[in-house]
């Protein structure tokens, strides 16, 4: 099975701009969750999509979004970039979410703002 | 809300020398998870573990939850230089994963 993917690998963005991520999960698993990483704060958790349906929610603003379709792939989008938003950005799939079963993650997308 | 707090937080060994990480929570466990990363990169799955008591083992590396001490401990024999690397322990937290700040590994050949 192929596992999870993440496109881009990199960006470069300027504050104020938007930007969407995109994840595609193993086939088969229905929950994908994102993660952002950075060295002062660590791994934190943004939000899980199950079924195309948000299921969970971390302590990110409104700037954050995401979405799941009908296939399990997902995107999230940022808008107006802030500096503070660079980043490493992993999602991870699993069959049926955290805490049910093994989460996989991708390489992630390096997100550098200006 | 729960935090994970890894200990130690850098570790260089000797190449063939064996060690042991641990993953504290403040609250109970219900699920702990290992991940390896290199730096930059995606995280690695190693074990998920479920029950107090629970032990698994994956090559050279061993992993135990221990619910009542609301700890987790991840161990290698004979290390290589191929285990260089971050450790991070997670734990599920209704739904999402919280993570520890991570162990950085040095194996030094």
């Amino acid at each position: 099975k192929a596992g999870v993917t993440q496109t881009p690998r990199y960006l470069i963005k300027t504050r104020g701009q938007q930007v969407t991520l995109s994840c595609s999960p193993i086939s088969g698993h229905r929950s994908v969750s994102w993660y952002q990483q950075t060295p002062g704060q660590g791994l934190q958790f943004l939000f899980e999509y199950f079924s195309e349906t948000q299921r969970n929610k971390g302590n990110f603003p409104g700037r954050f979004s995401g979405r799941q379709f009908s296939n399990s792939r997902s995107e999230m989008n940022v808008s107006t970039l802030e500096l503070g938003d660079s980043a490493l950005y992993l999602c991870a799939s699993s069959l049926m979410g955290a805490g049910y079963n093994e989460q996989f993650f991708g390489p992630g997308t390096r997100l550098t703002v200006l | 809300s729960q935090e994970l707090e890894q200990s130690p937080q850098s570790l260089i060994v000797q190449e063939g020398k064996n060690l042991t990480i641990n993953c504290t929570s403040s609250k109970t466990l219900y699920g702990l998870y290992w991940y390896k990363q290199k730096y930059g990169e995606g995280l690695i799955f190693l074990m998920m573990l479920q029950k107090g008591g629970e032990e698994k083992s994956h090559e050279k590396i061993t992993a135990k939850l221990d619910e009542k001490k609301q700890q987790s401990s991840l161990h290698i024999t004979a290390s290589q230089p191929s285990h260089a690397g971050i450790y991070l322990c997670g734990a599920d937290q209704r739904g999402k994963l919280i993570f520890g700040q991570g162990t950085e590994l040095s194996v030094k050949p």
